[in-house]
C-alpha cells in the first residue's frame, strides 16, 4: 500500500527559482492538504482540496499556487522561492467526511 | 476560529513511569480531536481520536487520551513509558460544523523518555 506519496524528499533551491513538490495518494481520497512544519510553529496549513477542480487557501497560503486536475494527484507549486519557505513540507489526505487524515513522508526544501 | 495549544515544548520521563502530554483547544462548536506522533525525519501517524461517545480514547501503542469538555482538554497518557515512545507528538483539532474539514494542529511537544 502506497498510500501518500511525495516526492523529492530534499532539495536546495536558489532564491528565486521555481520548482514543484508532487503529491500523490491511491486511496481515493477526496481531500488533500499541504502542510509546512517549522520548529515551534508545528504544522500550518498551506492549501487543500475538497476534490478535484476545487482548491482553498489555507493559513500561509502566500508564495504557494496549487491545482488538482485529478484526485490522485495534488502538486505544491513555488512560483519564486524565498528563505523564509525553507521548511519540511507535508502532503496529507483523507476521505471527505473521514476523519483520520494520512500523511506522506515530508519533503525538506532549503532554500538559499 | 479553531486554536489547539500544547503547553509543554518537553516533557522528560523515566522508562516505566507514566507520561501525560497536556493538549486544550478552543472550537466554536462540537469538537474531532486527534493526537499525532512523528518519528524523526518521517511524516505524522496517526494515534487515536476522540469523535463521540466516552470520553477516554484508547489508541495505538498503548496510548490513550481522555476529552474533557469542561477544561477543553484532550490530555495524551500512557501508564508506563518505553524509550521507543520518544518522538514530537501533536494535538489537532478540527470543528464538527466546519465544513471545509481543517484541521488545526498545535505546536508539538517533544517527549523523551530516559531509560
Amino acid at each position: 500500500n502506497a498510500g501518500v506519496t511525495q516526492t523529492p524528499k530534499f532539495q536546495v533551491l536558489k532564491t528565486g527559482q521555481s520548482m514543484t513538490l508532487q503529491c500523490a495518494q491511491d486511496m481515493n481520497h477526496e481531500y488533500m492538504s499541504w502542510y509546512r512544519q517549522d520548529p515551534g510553529m508545528g504544522l500550518r496549513l498551506i492549501h487543500y482540496s475538497v476534490g478535484a477542480g476545487i482548491t482553498d487557501q489555507g493559513e500561509v497560503p502566500n508564495g504557494y499556487n496549487v491545482s488538482r486536475s485529478t484526485t490522485e494527484d495534488f502538486p505544491l507549486r513555488l512560483l519564486s522561492a524565498a528563505p523564509s519557505q525553507t521548511s519540511v513540507y507535508f502532503c496529507a489526505s483523507r476521505r471527505d467526511n473521514g476523519n483520520t487524515i494520512y500523511f506522506g513522508e515530508g519533503s525538506w526544501l532549503t532554500v538559499v | 476560529a479553531q486554536s489547539v495549544a500544547q503547553p509543554e515544548d518537553q516533557v522528560n520521563v523515566a522508562e516505566g513511569n507514566p507520561l501525560t502530554v497536556k493538549c486544550t483547544y478552543s472550537v466554536s462548536g462540537n469538537p474531532y480531536l486527534f493526537w499525532y506522533v512523528q518519528y524523526p525525519n518521517r511524516g505524522l501517524q496517526f494515534l487515536l481520536k476522540y469523535i463521540t461517545g466516552d470520553n477516554l480514547v484508547k489508541g495505538s501503542y498503548g496510548f490513550e487520551a481522555e476529552f474533557n469538555k469542561s477544561q477543553t482538554s484532550f490530555h495524551l497518557k500512557k501508564p508506563s513509558a518505553l524509550v521507543s515512545d520518544s518522538a514530537l507528538y501533536f494535538c489537532a483539532v478540527r470543528d464538527k460544523t466546519d465544513s471545509s474539514y481543517k484541521l488545526i494542529f498545535g505546536s508539538g511537544t517533544r517527549l523523551l523518555v530516559r531509560p
